[in-house]
């Protein structure tokens, strides 16, 4: 079946500094998913990419499908103590199933 | 518009125990999934609806989990009985049935098995 491997499992970092973390498959998919949860609660969609190559952005967040669509980053800057959290990408493949494929997330911690 | 409602947000039960979650999704959307989630994870798929149809169960452990969406809207993941290797979030999701519509998750139930 279908592995994404999302790195880093875990970063601690300074208020105000940039994040990167990205997620790679074993397979090619036609969609790429970025949510963020918080303890207690439902993962709570970021930003949802739809093509090879493409740059999206939500307020300090910006994600990017990958070229060869088995790839792909988000980047948080300017961090604030709200943005800990865990962050997962998820990727649906472009076959019959359909099924959206979940990484096993990143756990960010903002130092004040 | 209102979010995917679960219930209940957390259930404590015995091991050999029936347990019970309900889902109702965002209104309007035709697919539903529930999911697990172990913890420090991601969430897996156990099942999905598009509508009152399950298009893929190949991750529900037939021998104790079931499901139902009967009217297309609201759906009930059931496990009997339950074992202590069941406890996790178990969350559902709606989406709109089109291959590019993100899915919009509900708060979960946490089970715990003892």
């Amino acid at each position: 079946g279908q592995q994404l491997n999302q790195s880093p499992q875990s970063m601690f970092i300074q208020e105000g500094e940039d994040v990167s973390m990205n997620c790679t498959s074993s397979s090619i998919f036609n969609t790429w998913l970025w949510y963020k949860q918080d303890p207690g609660e439902g993962p709570v969609l970021l930003i949802a990419l739809y093509k090879a190559g493409e740059l999206t952005s939500n307020g300090r967040l910006t994600a990017q499908f990958g070229i060869t669509r088995k790839d792909s980053f988000l980047n948080i800057s300017a961090s604030i103590p709200s943005d800990v959290g865990i962050y997962f990408c998820a990727g649906r493949d472009s076959g019959s199933a359909r099924q959206l494929t979940f990484g096993s997330g990143t756990q960010l911690t903002v130092l004040p | 518009e209102a979010g995917v409602v679960q219930s209940p947000r957390y259930k404590i039960i015995e091991k050999k125990q029936p347990v019970a979650f309900w889902c109702n999704p965002i209104s309007g959307h035709n697919t539903l999934y529930w999911y697990r989630q172990n913890l420090g994870q991601g969430p897996e798929l156990l099942i999905r609806y598009e509508n009152e149809e399950a298009v893929d169960d190949s991750q529900l452990p037939k021998d104790r989990f079931s499901a139902e969406r009967l009217k297309g809207v609201d759906s009930t993941l059931k496990i009997q009985p339950a074992e202590l290797g069941d406890s996790a979030v178990y969350l559902c999701a709606s989406s709109y049935r089109t291959d590019n519509s993100p899915l919009h998750f509900g708060n979960g139930t946490r089970l715990t098995v003892t």
